[in-house]
C-alpha cells in the first residue's frame, strides 16, 4: 500500500497562474482533507470531503476549490494563485468516525506539496 | 484566537531522559486529543490519542496525560531517543465536530541529543 500520495512534490507559480494539486489514497477511506502549513503555524484545514461527490469548507477555504469525483482522489485547485498561498500543502484521509465505538480514527497524511507563488 | 496552544516552540533533551511536551486548550467541547509527529519533508504521522473521558493513555515509551480541569495535556516520552527528534503537534477535535476535523497547535520541535 502506498498510503496517501501527493502530486507534485514541489511547484513554483507566478501570481495569477492556476494549478491543481492531486491527492490519492489506496486505503479505501471515506474522508479526505486538505491542510496548509505555514512557518511557525500548525496545520489549518482548507477543505474536506466525507465521500465521493461531496466537499465542504474548512477553516481557510478562500482562494481554493476542491473536487472529489472518485473516492480515492481529492483535488485542490488554485484558480488565481497569490503570494499568500505560498505554503506546504498536506492531504490526509481517514475512515469514518465511529461514535458508538467511542474511538477516533486517525488521519493518515501524505508527504506534502511545497508551493511557492512569486 | 488559538484554541490549541503549544507555548514551547522547542525543547532539547538528553538521550535516555524524559521528554515532556505540553499543550493547553481553551475549548471545553473537545472530545479527543491527539499527538502527531513530523519529520522534515514528511507528512505528520499519528502517535497517540486520548479521549476526554480518560486521564491517561500509554503506548510503549509514549504516555499522554489529560487534565481537564486545567485544560492541559502533556506527552511524555521515556526514555528519549535521538530518533524522537521531530516536531510534535497537539491536535483536538470538537465533540460532534464535522467529520473528525482537527484543530492543531503550532508544534514543538524536540531535539534529543546523544
Amino acid at each position: 500500500n502506498a498510503g496517501v500520495t501527493q502530486t507534485p512534490k514541489f511547484r513554483v507559480l507566478k501570481t495569477g497562474q492556476s494549478m491543481t494539486l492531486l491527492c490519492a489514497q489506496d486505503m479505501n477511506h471515506e474522508y479526505m482533507y486538505w491542510y496548509r502549513q505555514d512557518p511557525g503555524m500548525g496545520l489549518r484545514l482548507i477543505h474536506y470531503s466525507v465521500g465521493e461527490g461531496t466537499t465542504a469548507k474548512g477553516e481557510v477555504p478562500d482562494g481554493y476549490n476542491v473536487s472529489r469525483l472518485k473516492k480515492q482522489n481529492f483535488l485542490l485547485g488554485l484558480e488565481s494563485a497569490a503570494p499568500s498561498q505560498t505554503s506546504v500543502y498536506f492531504c490526509a484521509s481517514s475512515a469514518p468516525l465511529r461514535p458508538l465505538a467511542g474511538t477516533y480514527n486517525e488521519q493518515f497524511f501524505g508527504p506534502g506539496t511545497r508551493l511557492t507563488v512569486l | 484566537d488559538q484554541q490549541v496552544k503549544q507555548n514551547s516552540p522547542s525543547l532539547s533533551v538528553q538521550e535516555g531522559r524524559i521528554s515532556i511536551l505540553n499543550c493547553d486548550y481553551t475549548n471545553s467541547m473537545f472530545d479527543y486529543f491527539l499527538w502527531y509527529k513530523k519529520y522534515p519533508a514528511e507528512g505528520p504521522t499519528f502517535l497517540i490519542s486520548i479521549s476526554s473521558i480518560k486521564d491517561k493513555n500509554e503506548d510503549g515509551r509514549f504516555t499522554v496525560f489529560l487534565n481537564k480541569s486545567a485544560k492541559h495535556l502533556s506527552l511524555h516520552i521515556v526514555p528519549s531517543q535521538p530518533g524522537d527528534s521531530a516536531v510534535y503537534f497537539c491536535a483536538a477535535r470538537v465533540y460532534g465536530g464535522s467529520q473528525g476535523n482537527l484543530i492543531f497547535g503550532k508544534g514543538t520541535k524536540l531535539s534529543v541529543k546523544p
